[in-house]
């Protein structure tokens, strides 16, 4: 049963930059699609991006000036920073397994448990 | 980006009762769309994928149909442990985009 753990600071100042890590367990994170997810407190769910293991990426265009996601297959782990960050990137950030469906990535089948960022000075 | 609007934003039902949640796409998704279970302090959880798949593990009294831009989510007969938050996605273009939930309250 593959597993998946968010790390990283619960606090960044404005216009640092935010550093999270995602480790995979119980299972290959080879030939898969890792996202990342975000959810400020009380409100909905944004797709922030996802990695292929080969370093393919795709980023939601809201943040992709912001945004870059890497992935260390070695370590069975992915990373997302967000630079230049404010308030409003306060949330709770999700790393998770995109499933394939007829050829289309995006299916969210498996994630962290989520790990609250707050920004603040 | 492709709009995501679920009815109602809350609801409130018995155990036992059958309830269904709708979602909208602002264009045509086919069948690319997705339905997550979200309790208080913890991550989504994949319920049906592709419209009306349910993934593994989760019990059958869950369903989901359409196609297009209109999708349902159908619970046959609410369990304690259904009431939740529910989300729709779609994977049908990037960037992935969210329904805005519905709550699903105990009455």
């Amino acid at each position: 049963q593959v597993q998946l753990q968010e790390s990283g600071p619960g606090l960044v100042k404005p216009s640092e930059t935010l550093s999270l890590t995602c480790t995979v367990s119980g299972g290959s994170i080879s030939n898969y699609y890792w996202s990342w997810i975000r959810q400020p407190p009380g409100k909905g769910l944004e797709w922030i991006g996802y990695i292929y293991t080969s370093g393919t990426t795709s980023y939601n265009p809201s943040l992709k000036s912001r945004v870059t996601m890497s992935v260390d297959s070695s370590k069975s782990q992915f990373s997302l920073n967000l630079s230049s960050v404010t308030a409003a990137d306060t949330a709770v950030y999700y790393c998770a397994r995109s499933k394939t469906i007829f050829g289309v990535v995006g299916v969210f089948d498996c994630w962290g448990q989520g790990t609250l960022v707050t920004v603040s000075s | 980006d492709i709009q995501m609007t679920q009815s109602p934003s809350s609801l409130s039902a018995s155990v036992g009762d059958r309830v269904t949640i709708t979602c909208r796409a602002s264009q045509d998704i086919s069948s690319y769309l997705n339905w997550y279970q979200q309790k208080p302090g913890k991550a989504p959880k994949l319920l049906i994928y592709a419209a009306s798949s349910l993934q593994s593990g989760v019990p059958s009294r869950f369903s989901g149909s359409g196609s297009g831009t209109d999708f349902t989510l159908s619970i046959s007969s609410l369990q304690p442990e259904d009431f939740a938050t529910y989300y729709c996605q779609q994977s049908y273009s990037s960037p992935r985009t969210f329904g805005q939930g519905t709550r699903l309250e105990i009455k």
